[in-house]
């Protein structure tokens, strides 16, 4: 099983709202990974947690709050987001960080 | 850190064509993999390929560690095959994946 899974898969929120992203993997991975990506751009790495212990982060505003409960979770809570936040969101997860990645479908965040 | 380029940065083909992708690194090649975009916006694992050559049914790739670059091999392409290709590597530090910029292929029917 080679599968990470992210709900929801569309989110439409304005800017005065609170949500969050998920995303879960049961492949005994260490590293998991956020990634947000603008249109016709590459991912860009948002936050990486290494054995539940955020290690990068990438300068994020503070907005963007990342949560891992457990190896296999992965949260993004999200709060006073603007309309450039519009982005899809990718979760990654690997066996140790910077090894062989596998990549959610991703969340289509739409700020208004 | 490293940076990644691509090329070209955009190619059309006819449905049945052969097509070559480059990416070079300045730095040395540590977890290289190629990723299939689709339009829905899924990364599809393609190749985990520090060095050496790998192939999957029409698709192979070549990686050169000592000269910093890959190259992904898409062979009698299909519609199917349109989208963005990336290629990705960890840094020397064994951290995140940088991306290059991407190639946009639409195959044409």
């Amino acid at each position: 099983d080679t599968e990470v899974t992210q709900t929801p898969k569309h989110l439409v929120m304005g800017m005065t709202n609170k949500k969050s992203l998920k995303c879960e993997q049961h492949m005994g991975h260490r590293a998991m990974y956020w990634y947000k990506q603008k249109a016709k751009k590459p991912p860009e790495l948002m936050f990486v947690y290494s054995y539940e212990k955020l290690s990068i982060n990438e300068s994020v505003p503070s907005r963007f709050s990342p949560e891992c409960p457990n190896s296999s979770l992965l949260n993004l809570h999200l709060h006073a987001l603007q309309p450039e936040d519009s982005a899809l969101y990718l979760c990654a997860s690997s066996q140790e960080r910077g090894t062989e990645a596998f990549f959610g479908q991703g969340t289509r965040l739409t700020v208004v | 850190g490293i940076q990644v380029e691509q090329s070209p940065p955009d190619l059309i083909l006819q449905e049945g064509a052969n097509s070559t992708l480059r990416c070079n690194f300045s730095d040395s090649v540590n977890n290289l993999q190629w990723f299939h975009q689709n339009p829905w916006g899924q990364l599809i694992n393609l190749f985990y390929i520090p060095s050496g050559t790998k192939q999957n049914g029409r698709l192979s790739a070549t990686t050169v560690a000592t000269e910093r670059y890959s190259l992904l091999y898409i062979s009698s392409s299909q519609t199917t095959d349109s989208g963005v290709y990336f290629c990705a590597d960890g840094d020397n530090y064994g951290q995140n994946f940088v991306f290059g910029p991407g190639t946009r292929l639409s195959v044409l029917p």
